[in-house]
């Protein structure tokens, strides 16, 4: 059974500071995906990494995988209030695996409050 | 171009009741899944269809099914309703091994 762990599950910090969101998981994948969810909203797409070693950038995040660690992070750089939601990485299994629905898999989410 | 639509948005029932949620897919996309989300959790993945034949289930007991029409829109389907359904009901849809793209979900409130 593929299992996800974020930490922290919650974070609160200041403007202007950076802090790094860790993403874990259990089982092979090759398909990893970070959204966002702001209160009472459905879920926005970040980044979907593919690949050992991908790193994408978008404003003041940044996302990264390492497979071979099953690990991937979220890097937020000079947060503003405005990054302020909940964080939520998933996985969706890997190909080869027999697993050939696209079923996510989501972490219990980092809620990021960002104070001014 | 319009993204993934939801219907109705909100919901209230009564436990034993049942319940049709619907989606449609973003033009072009073929692939729909649904997802439970309690609150303060992650989304729970229910069911994936692809082509108007399911491709993937999650743990969920049989009250729940779902369908997919011709056009790509989508169906679940909660018979038996339990208080422990009340949650928002996510419908994402994409190509396969692409991004998911979510609708603005149905919250369900079972009472």
């Amino acid at each position: 059974e593929l299992k996800v762990e974020q930490n922290p599950l919650f974070l609160s910090m200041q403007e202007g500071k950076n802090y790094t969101i860790y993403c874990n998981y259990s089982t092979t994948s090759d398909r990893l995906y970070w959204y966002r969810q702001d209160p009472g909203k459905s879920l926005e797409s970040l980044f979907v990494l593919l690949s050992n070693g991908a790193v994408k950038q978008e404003g003041r995040l940044m996302a990264s995988l390492d497979t071979k660690a099953r690990l991937s992070t979220l890097h937020i750089t000079a947060a503003v209030h405005d990054l302020s939601a909940t964080y939520f990485c998933a996985v969706s299994p890997a190909l080869y695996s027999g697993g050939g629905a696209d079923g996510l898999t989501f972490g219990k989410g980092t809620h990021l409050i960002i104070q001014p | 171009d319009a993204g993934v639509t939801q219907s109705p948005t909100h919901l209230i029932k009564t436990r034993g009741q049942q319940v049709t949620l619907r989606c449609s897919p973003i033009s072009g996309h073929k692939s729909v899944s649904w997802y439970q989300q309690v609150l303060g959790q992650g989304p729970q993945f229910i069911f994936q269809y692809y082509e108007k034949e399911e491709r993937g289930r999650g743990n969920f007991p049989d009250r729940f099914s779902a369908r997919q029409f011709p056009n790509y829109s989508s169906e679940l389907n909660v018979n038996a309703l339990l208080l422990g359904d009340s949650a928002l009901y996510l419908c994402a849809a994409g190509r396969p091994q692409e991004t998911q793209y979510f609708g603005p979900g149905t919250r369900l409130l079972v009472l």
